[in-house]
């Protein structure tokens, strides 16, 4: 079965420090990829997507991923975090062709320090 | 920008009881969807819909859960006897192609004493 395993369940960052967070998923075929982010008291937003072409993507809010086939990862990097950035962030995949469900990974909280 | 709306934000209920959750997709978008997160545990796929039927579901999905769309607008999850462990945040999404990003909505959260 397919399945997405995010790394990190809780990180603190001080600001201006550089985030990474990782994202593995299992599954052989073709997928799309997404990152969520959930900000305190909202709904789940999108942060950026790949689907295909170039494996390094930008989203919104300065955040960026990469995909790599060969590792079965999309990691999410800011160089820089803000105290705004604080929330839970999703990896998600959905394998191209199907039914458009979303497997999700267990989340990541993000706690960014003043 | 267009939303998905859910209400309501919190429904409390009976074990044994029904519950009908509610959702209001975005006015364009064609595929629809239910994901449950219960306390502490990944967001968890139910079911996905398309052209007023089911088009996957998952083993959570069983007699227990149905969806409608019962007109242009709202869609539906019913849960007809509610157990302790349905206990989680709903939330309802929808797009406008399969493969594309879903939109969600804020989420129910249900909770069955």
């Amino acid at each position: 079965a397919q399945s997405v395993s995010q790394h990190n369940h809780h990180v603190i960052l001080s600001e201006a420090a550089s985030l990474e967070l990782g994202c593995n998923y299992s599954y052989g075929g073709t997928v799309n990829l997404f990152w969520y982010v959930q900000y305190p008291g909202q709904h789940l937003q999108l942060l950026l997507k790949y689907f295909s072409g170039d494996p390094l993507v930008k989203g919104i809010k300065g955040f960026e991923a990469e995909f790599i086939k060969s590792k079965f990862s999309f990691n999410l990097r800011k160089p820089s975090v803000q105290w705004s950035d604080t929330a839970e962030y999703f990896c998600a995949v959905n394998v191209a062709g199907n039914t458009g469900k979303l497997i999700f990974g267990q989340g990541t909280t993000l706690q960014v320090k003043p | 920008e267009p939303e998905v709306t859910q209400t309501p934000s919190h429904q409390v209920t009976q074990m044994g009881q029904e519950v009908i959750l509610r959702c209001v997709p975005i006015s364009n978008h064609l595929y629809f969807y239910w994901y449950r997160q219960i306390l502490g545990q990944k967001v968890e796929f139910l079911v996905s819909f398309y052209n007023n039927e089911i088009s996957e579901k998952s083993e959570i999905f069983d007699d227990q859960f149905s969806v409608e769309r019962p007109d242009g607008s709202n869609f539906t999850l019913k849960i007809r006897s509610t157990k302790l462990e349905d206990s989680a945040m709903y939330f309802c999404a929808s797009s406008e192609e399969a493969y594309q990003p879903q939109h969600f909505g804020d989420g129910t959260r249900l909770s069955i004493l």
